[in-house]
């Protein structure tokens, strides 16, 4: 298994604004990904976050907008850019372990304003 | 059409009883099968995973996929009401995408 961390847990921002998310597995994985889910919604993917090199986005979600880092195995954030309220969501990191199990970490609440 | 169709529910049972849910797929190349329960302002937590068809069995759970039917299901023995949540189906075909049901909301009532 795979134990995640994500910082904040919520948080309440203005519109125009920007939030920096960050996720934390307790072991080296290769597949980390990025998820929102909004209120009452099932999950939709945003991007693959790919270490050393640039993530891989779903249609509909643009780098401008998500940028996405992951420097290590371990380790990656996403930011929300020029948010607005269409941003309020959950956002979830997951990783994928050497078994093909995939996991999800608690979520960051956003809510702007 | 949706490639993953999940009845949303809600399913309310009382203690003790069985609970079926399920989830029927249109991409025949999917192969693999996943199960997870979401509480309440939490992040989803893995159950199950099958790889192709047949059963599989962990304590109170059990999965079954059916690839020929395009059909999956997760049945609950022994329901409690601690079980209740969101449980959400979900399938990838081998491309690092999954690929979520709608979720199906659970309330087991004592």
């Amino acid at each position: 298994s795979a134990v995640i961390s994500q910082k904040p847990s919520r948080d309440i921002c203005q519109r125009g604004t920007s939030l920096t998310i960050q996720c934390q597995v307790d072991s080296q994985v290769t597949m980390m990904f990025w998820y929102r889910q909004q209120p009452g919604q099932s999950l939709t993917l945003i991007a693959t976050a790919n270490q050393g090199s640039e993530a891989t986005y779903e249609s509909g979600f643009v780098i401008d907008k998500f940028p996405i880092s992951r420097p290590n195995l371990t380790f990656s954030t996403l930011t929300v850019s020029n948010m607005s309220p269409e941003d309020s969501s959950i956002y979830l990191c997951s990783v994928r372990t050497a078994a093909y199990e995939q996991y999800f970490g608690p979520g960051t609440r956003l809510t702007v304003t | 059409q949706k490639e993953v169709e999940q009845d949303p529910g809600p399913l309310s049972v009382p203690e003790g009883a069985i609970v079926s849910l399920n989830c029927t797929y249109s991409n025949s190349a999917f192969q693999y099968f996943m199960w997870y329960r979401q509480y309440s302002r939490k992040g989803p937590e893995l159950l199950m995973y099958t790889y192709s068809s047949g059963n599989k069995e962990d304590g109170r759970f059990t999965a079954q996929v059916d690839k020929s039917s395009k059909y999956i299901s997760l049945f609950i023995r022994d329901s409690q009401p601690s079980d209740s949540a969101t449980y959400l189906c979900a399938m990838e075909s081998g491309y690092n995408k999954l690929i979520f049901g709608a979720g199906t909301r659970l309330a087991v009532h004592p």
